[in-house]
C-alpha cells in the first residue's frame, strides 16, 4: 500500500493548461476506474473535483478533466485561473475496501 | 446530503491515545462507508481506514494495523477513530469522509491533533 506518486509542484500562467500525473501500480490505478481528485486550498477541507477517473460532480467547472492510461491517472486544468492555485490530491481504490492517496501537488498560477 | 461534524482539537502527550468522533446528520449512517484520512503539516492526504456501519468490520491501512481502532454507534449516528501510543509523527489534521461510488464526499471539518510533551 504505497502512496501514489504525484509531482510535488506544477505551475502555469493564467489561461494556460496544465496536467498533473498520478502514478500507481497494477494493483490500484491500473486495476480500477476508481480514481478521484481533490482540490484543497490552504487551511481548507479537500473538495472533490473528479471521480471515477473522469466524472465531474455537479457544480465543478468543465475546465477540470481527468483521464487514465495504464497505471497513471492525470488531471488536466484548462484555462488556468488564479483561484485554481491550490493543492491537488489523487486517490485510488486498491482492493478489499483499501484506498490510497498520492502525496499531493502544489499548483502555482504565475 | 449527509453532513459530518467532528470533535474539537486535541493536544496529547506521547504514548497516550486520542479518540476523534464524527457525527453524521441528514442521512442514515448505515447507507454510507465512513473513512478516516489524515494530513500531517505540509504533507499530503493519507487514508487510515474505514468502516461500513451495517457490516461493522473496519478496514485499516497496513501501517495503522494494531494502533488505530475505528468503530461506529448507529444509535447516535457517530463514527469514532482512536489512535493509541501516540508519537510526534501523529501530529496532523484528521478528517472523516463518507465514500460512495468511488468518491470521498462530503468531508468533516477536520480535527487537529497535536502530540507534544
Amino acid at each position: 500500500q504505497s502512496a501514489l506518486t504525484q509531482p510535488a509542484s506544477v505551475s502555469g500562467s493564467p489561461g494556460q493548461s496544465i496536467t498533473i500525473s498520478c502514478t500507481g501500480t497494477s494493483s490500484d490505478v491500473g486495476s480500477y476506474n476508481l480514481v478521484s481528485w481533490y482540490q484543497q486550498h490552504p487551511g481548507k477541507v479537500p473538495k472533490l473535483i473528479i471521480y471515477d477517473v473522469s466524472q465531474r460532480p455537479s457544480g465543478v467547472s468543465n475546465r477540470f478533466s481527468g483521464s487514465k492510461s495504464g497505471n497513471t491517472a492525470s488531471l488536466t486544468i484548462s484555462g488556468l485561473q488564479v483561484e485554481d492555485e491550490a493543492d491537488y490530491h489523487c486517490c485510488s481504490y486498491a482492493s478489499s475496501n483499501i484506498w490510497v492517496f498520492g502525496g499531493g501537488t502544489r499548483l502555482t498560477v504565475l | 446530503q449527509v453532513h459530518l461534524l467532528q470533535s474539537g482539537a486535541a493536544v496529547k502527550n506521547p504514548g497516550s491515545s486520542v479518540k476523534v468522533s464524527c457525527k453524521a446528520s441528514g442521512g442514515t449512517l448505515s447507507n454510507y462507508a465512513f473513512n478516516w484520512v489524515r494530513q500531517a503539516p505540509g504533507q499530503g492526504l493519507e487514508w487510515m481506514g474505514g468502516i461500513i456501519p451495517i457490516f461493522g468490520t473496519p478496514n485499516h491501512a497496513q501501517r495503522f494495523q494494531g494502533r488505530v481502532t475505528i468503530s461506529a454507534d448507529e444509535s447516535t449516528s457517530t463514527v469514532y477513530m482512536e489512535v493509541s501510543n501516540l508519537r510526534s509523527e501523529d501530529t496532523a489534521v484528521y478528517y472523516c469522509a463518507t465514500e460512495g461510488e468511488g468518491r470521498f464526499d462530503p468531508w468533516g471539518q477536520g480535527t487537529p491533533v497535536t502530540v507534544s510533551s
